[in-house]
């Protein structure tokens, strides 16, 4: 079956640009992660939904980092006015399980979308 | 802040060497301890998902334990093979969070 895709898989921006990252999760989980990962460091924890609920912004590390998924699917992650500290692999990740529960559910990951800002 | 700390950052072995390599991580508020293996150009694989202290887990030449009351895990290789060659990232899930380590990246040589 399909796994979680990522668009664009590589995205060049100009300084101040605004930028939206597309992430399709497998169909039927609840979860939906999103993570930064900068070069030569583990993930970072951005945001987390369930379903079109996003329970947890708290690792977003501005307003100008804003997440969505309207209709408990398909999730976007915009940058507004990108700087080059944005620069990074942004993964997402869905899965069955449910956070606050005993999560024993694996995650599936994208393979990510590398932004690079210039 | 959660500290989800992997040792070594980084190792390099021979093929058919055995190595292990260890995630600390809080001992409160535990549920579930996962390993992930991440290729270069490909995205993190699901190697185990532990929950009970004292767990045992394989898969082929990997296997993981775990100690929750101490807050560790170690995950093995046996045997290394240069397609074994990646990083390894562990996460640690508490009631609410589930934070990554910064990886251990391994490099198998022929």
């Amino acid at each position: 079956g399909a796994g979680v895709s990522q668009s664009p898989r590589y995205k060049v921006a100009k300084r101040g640009q605004d930028v939206a990252l597309r992430c399709d999760p497998i169909s039927g989980h609840v979860s939906l992660f999103w993570y930064q990962q900068a070069l030569g460091q583990g993930p970072e924890f951005l945001t987390y939904f369930q379903n079109e609920a996003q329970l947890d912004k708290s690792g977003l590390p501005s307003d100008r980092f804003f997440a969505e998924r309207p209709e408990g699917s398909v999730s976007t992650l915009k940058i507004q006015r990108t700087q080059q500290e944005d620069s990074a692999v942004y993964l997402c990740a869905s899965s069955l399980g449910l956070l606050g529960k005993k999560y024993n559910s694996p995650l599936h990951f994208g393979n990510g979308t590398r932004l690079t800002v210039t | 802040i959660l500290n989800v700390e992997q040792s070594p950052q980084s190792l390099h072995v021979q093929e058919g060497d055995s190595t292990n390599f260890t995630c600390s991580f809080p001992s409160s508020n535990f549920y579930a301890l996962h390993w992930y293996r991440w290729e270069t150009a490909k995205s993190p694989e699901a190697l185990f998902v532990m929950t009970l202290n004292g767990d045992e887990k394989k898969k082929g030449r990997i296997s993981a334990t775990l100690n929750t009351k101490e807050g560790y895990s170690y995950l093995y290789i046996k045997g290394s093979q240069p397609e074994d060659s990646a990083t390894y990232l562990c996460a640690f899930t508490g009631y609410s969070t589930l934070t990554f380590g910064k990886g251990t990246m391994l490099l198998v040589s022929p």
